[in-house]
């Protein structure tokens, strides 16, 4: 089993719909990011979480360190939005991190 | 906020050559840095981590004498693919943490780069 698994991993929407992603880890954490890679791109940095809710435009993270648990939401999801999403774990008080494989999603117009 | 950037974001080189990654932390001081892998529809593995001033610390599997390492500013870490081969050709990324950021410890990710050696 992988210390960090993230569902679905692969997710095709409608223009509009709303999105979730959730990662799900086995480790004890320092942070949480969630990244965004574009097919054959480069990552961006989504999010940085340790506790609670973040929220940047459309995009909203949720994380819950009691049960090891975090959800990325898009809202009124666009073509745009299509990419690999990735959570990224930092573990055990240091700086390292373990990457989930990703959530492939594509949002037809 | 604070940037990590990463060059080239993109590389072309010829087997047998070898092509240096830089990974630079634009408005901070990063004592410590790390390298990832994406291997083919798998996820990012750490590869190595990087301290300012010292040797890099590899992991299992990850030949030091292939993928040199150097650390040598606090703003500066550089992965160095040695006598490259075709399945050197993945996507690097690094990331860089320091305690002295304005929002406390945290980390930064580079944008990545792909290698492709033909």
């Amino acid at each position: 089993k992988n210390e960090v698994e993230q569902s679905p991993q692969n997710l095709t929407a409608q223009e509009g719909e709303f999105i979730t992603i959730n990662c799900s880890y086995s480790v004890g954490i320092s942070a949480l990011h969630w990244l965004q890679q574009h097919p054959g791109g480069g990552i961006v940095s989504l999010f940085m979480l340790s506790s609670g809710k973040k929220k940047h435009g459309r995009l909203i993270a949720t994380i819950n360190i009691q049960e090891k648990h975090s959800s990325l939401h898009i809202t009124a999801s666009h073509p745009r939005d299509s990419a690999v999403y990735i959570c990224a774990v930092g573990y055990g008080g240091t700086y390292k991190y373990i990457f989930g494989t990703g959530t492939r999603l594509k949002v037809l117009a | 906020g604070a940037v990590v950037s990463q060059h080239p974001s993109r590389v072309i080189c010829k087997s047998g050559t070898s092509v240096k990654i830089e990974c630079r932390s634009l408005d901070f001081q990063a004592t410590t840095m790390f390298w990832y892998r994406q291997f083919p529809k798998q996820s990012l593995m750490l590869m190595a981590t990087s301290n300012e001033g010292s040797k890099a610390t590899y992991e299992q599997g990850v030949e030091k004498d292939k993928f040199l390492i150097n650390h040598a500013s606090l703003t500066l870490s550089t992965l160095t693919v040695t006598s490259a081969h075709p399945e050197d050709s993945s996507f690097y990324i690094c990331s860089a943490s320091s305690p002295w950021t304005a929002s406390g410890n945290t980390i930064y990710f580079g944008e990545g780069s792909w290698l492709t050696v033909v």
